[in-house]
């Protein structure tokens, strides 16, 4: 069965520390991996990771794939309390439809 | 920016009744997609749609759920018969391309009483 899995499944720090939340995978047809932000409901989109972009950057925000590892991490620097939200990461595969497999969750909490 | 934008916010329903989940997708994607969120469990996978047609499901959409692009802006699931257990918060999301970056709605919490 197609898994992914994140860890840790929650992190509690203060506003200016650094996090590396990490997410394995175990898919049949690996296509890409993304990162979502989900506050209080829609997952917004962070980052796509795929074979021909394997970093991602954005402000304090960056995203590796490691395809020999199955896994990925998601590094945020300076943190804020408003970084505070789950970050759900999903494994897309080259189904027919494209389906995204999502882990857990990381349960993020910066206190001030 | 272009969103995805899903109708009504929050249904409650009792059991046995039909649910109709509304979701406007942002207007020039192609791929549109449902999943659902039990309270406290990993987003599910339910079903994707393109050119008028499901191009895959998952086991969770069995005969009871239904999808349907209804006019040229408005992607809609059916939930038939409802059960205790479809009680989740249930998003819509679209892309551009086939394995494009889906984009996901503020949600329906579908609540079945």
């Amino acid at each position: 069965e197609d898994k992914v899995v994140q860890s840790p499944l929650s992190l509690v720090v203060h506003e200016g520390d650094t996090v590396t939340l990490n997410c394995s995978y175990e898919v049949t047809n690996f296509r890409s991996l993304l990162w979502y932000k989900q506050e209080k409901k829609a997952p917004t989109f962070l980052f796509m990771l795929t074979s021909s972009g394997i970093e991602k950057k954005s402000g304090r925000l960056s995203s590796i794939l490691d395809k020999k590892e199955l896994s990925s991490i998601l590094n945020i620097t300076a943190t804020q309390t408003g970084d505070s939200a789950i970050y759900l990461c999903a494994v897309g595969e080259e189904t027919s439809g494209s389906r995204l497999t999502f882990g857990e969750g990381t349960q993020l909490t910066v206190n001030p | 920016e272009p969103e995805v934008t899903q109708t009504p916010s929050h249904q409650v329903t009792q059991m046995g009744q039909e649910v109709i989940l509304r979701c406007v997708p942002i207007s020039n994607h192609l791929y549109f997609y449902w999943y659902r969120q039990i309270l406290g469990q990993k987003v599910e996978f339910l079903v994707s749609f393109y050119n008028n047609e499901i191009s895959e499901k998952s086991e969770i959409f069995d005969d009871q759920f239904s999808v349907e692009r209804p006019d040229g802006s408005n992607f809609t699931l059916k939930i038939r018969s409802t059960k205790l257990e479809d009680s989740a918060m249930y998003f819509c999301a679209s892309s551009e391309f086939l394995w494009g970056t889906q984009y996901f709605g503020p949600g329906t919490r579908l609540t079945v009483l």
